[in-house]
């Protein structure tokens, strides 16, 4: 069974600029989670999807914005990008997000804002 | 404030010096408690998940276990290749939400 994926890997964006980042869940996982990742604040909950729908919301300011597809496939978007905004972005996938269930996670994106 | 709280930050060992991480948690409504493994520059990888109190998970050199209020990820003879950081996530409440701790960097030499 292929795992979470992620595109791009890698991306370098100026302040100002958006991004918008993919992530393909397991086969059969409906909810997805974004995670924000830096080396001061560890990993941040940005907010997860399930059935098209977001069930939970981090604290972050509304330039963080998601949605997720009908084949569960989820984007992120983030608006008018600072250099705060440098980050390993990770999306972990699991089957319903209830309870106790395990999420997996992908490889990630890394942002580099300059 | 629900909190997830790992020790040490760091931890040097040397090849076969058998150590243990610990997971401090405050959270209402624990649903689950999950041990992670991560390289850098990749993402987390799922090791163990533990239910409740008492419970204890084993794979090769790693061994989890869970009380009330803290989990420890006990590292026997481990190998350089068991160097990583070694991230303790809790999912607690009733929207299931998960709360990350800051990990132990785990740095093993032969």
């Amino acid at each position: 069974k292929a795992g979470v994926t992620q595109t791009p890997r890698y991306l370098i964006k100026t302040r100002g600029q958006q991004v918008t980042l993919s992530c393909s869940p397991i086969s059969g996982h409906r909810s997805v989670s974004w995670y924000q990742q830096t080396p001061g604040q560890g990993l941040q909950f940005l907010f997860e999807y399930f059935s098209e729908t977001q069930r939970n919301k981090g604290n972050f300011p509304g330039r963080f914005s998601g949605r997720q597809f009908s084949n569960s496939r989820s984007e992120m978007n983030v608006s008018t990008l600072e250099l705060g905004d440098s980050a390993l972005y990770l999306c972990a996938s699991s089957l319903t997000g209830m309870s106790a269930e395990t999420q997996y996670f992908g490889p990630g994106t890394r942002l580099l804002v300059l | 404030e629900d909190q997830v709280t790992q020790s040490p930050e760091a931890l040097r060992l040397q090849e076969g010096e058998s150590s243990s991480l610990n997971c401090s948690y405050t959270v209402s409504g624990l649903r689950g408690l999950f041990w992670y493994r991560q390289d850098p520059g990749k993402g987390p990888e799922f090791l163990f998940t533990l239910y409740s109190a008492g419970e204890e998970k084993e794979k090769e050199r790693l061994k989890a276990t869970l009380t009330k209020k803290e989990s420890f990820l006990h590292i026997t003879a481990p190998k350089p290749e068991d160097s990583a950081t070694y991230l303790c996530a809790v999912q607690a409440g009733r929207k299931s939400k998960f709360y990350f701790g800051s990990g132990t960097k785990l740095n093993v030499k032969p």
